[in-house]
C-alpha cells in the first residue's frame, strides 16, 4: 500500500526547534520529489518546502526561509522538516507529499500522495 | 505568482444533489489546475489533475472542467462521503477551499 506517515510533532515555545519526519513505503522513494504542506487552524493549505528527488535542490516559501531546512534519506525512505527559531504563526497541522512534476513544464503539477499529518503547536 | 479564488467560501446541498465548485485564477494557467478533497483528520486526497483528469480510484461522478483561467469541480450526485473541504491546486498555489456542508 502506498502510504506516508508523519511524526514529530508537538507543543514547542517559540523560539524553539522541531523536526518532522515523514516515512515513504509501497513506492520508489528516491524517485520522486516530496514536499511539506501546512494548515494552520481555520486556514486553506500553504505549500511550505520541496525537495528534489536527489535531495540536490531544495525551495522554500518566503515566510520560512532560513529557518526551516527540508532533507531526506532515501535509504530510510524518509523526508525530513528541520524547525528553528519557531513562530506562533507557524502553528499549524503539517502534512508530507509525494510531488508530481509535469513532463512538459518541469514544474510542480500536483501532489498525488498524502499524509495524514502532524499537529505543530508553538506557543509559551 | 497566481492567486487562486474559490467560491463559494460554503456550499450547503443535500445528498443527491450537485455541487458545482468554481476555482478562478489570476491569470491563465491552462490546463495546470488540481482539485483535492480534505476531510478533518485525514490526508487530504488528489481528486481531479490538469484540469479534467480524474485520479487513479476517484469515483466517476467527480469531473474537472475549465480552461484559462475559469475551472470548474462538479460532484453530479453528492454522496454522504463527499461532504468535505475541497481545495485547488496550482503549481505552488492552493485556493482558500469551498466547504461542502449538508443542508
Amino acid at each position: 500500500e502506498v502510504q506516508l506517515v508523519e511524526s514529530g510533532g508537538g507543543l514547542v515555545q517559540p523560539g524553539g526547534s522541531l523536526r518532522l519526519s515523514c516515512t515513504a513505503s509501497g513506492f520508489t522513494f528516491g524517485s520522486y520529489w516530496m514536499t511539506w504542506v501546512r494548515q494552520a487552524p481555520g486556514k486553506g493549505l500553504e505549500w511550505v518546502a520541496n525537495i528534489k528527488d536527489s535531495g540536490s535542490e531544495e525551495y522554500y516559501v518566503d515566510s520560512v526561509k532560513g529557518r526551516f531546512t527540508v532533507s531526506r534519506d532515501n535509504a530510510k525512505n524518509s523526508v525530513y522538516l528541520q524547525m528553528d527559531s519557531l513562530r506562533v504563526e507557524d502553528t499549524a497541522a503539517y502534512f508530507c507529499a509525494r510531488v508530481i512534476i509535469g513532463a512538459t513544464t518541469g514544474r510542480t503539477n500536483r501532489f498525488d500522495i498524502w499524509g495524514q499529518g502532524t499537529m505543530v503547536t508553538v506557543s509559551s | 505568482e497566481v492567486v487562486l479564488t474559490q467560491s463559494p467560501a460554503t456550499l450547503s446541498l443535500s445528498p443527491g444533489e450537485r455541487a458545482t465548485l468554481s476555482c478562478r485564477a489570476s491569470q491563465s494557467i491552462s490546463p495546470y489546475l488540481a482539485w483535492y478533497q480534505h476531510k478533518p483528520g485525514q490526508a487530504p486526497r488528489l481528486l481531479i489533475y490538469d484540469a479534467s483528469n480524474r485520479a487513479t480510484g476517484i469515483p466517476a461522478r467527480f469531473s474537472g472542467s475549465g480552461s484559462g483561467t475559469d475551472f470548474t469541480l462538479t460532484i453530479s450526485s453528492l454522496q454522504a462521503e463527499d461532504f468535505a473541504v475541497y481545495f485547488c491546486q496550482q503549481h505552488l498555489t492552493f485556493g482558500q477551499g469551498t466547504k461542502v456542508e449538508i443542508k
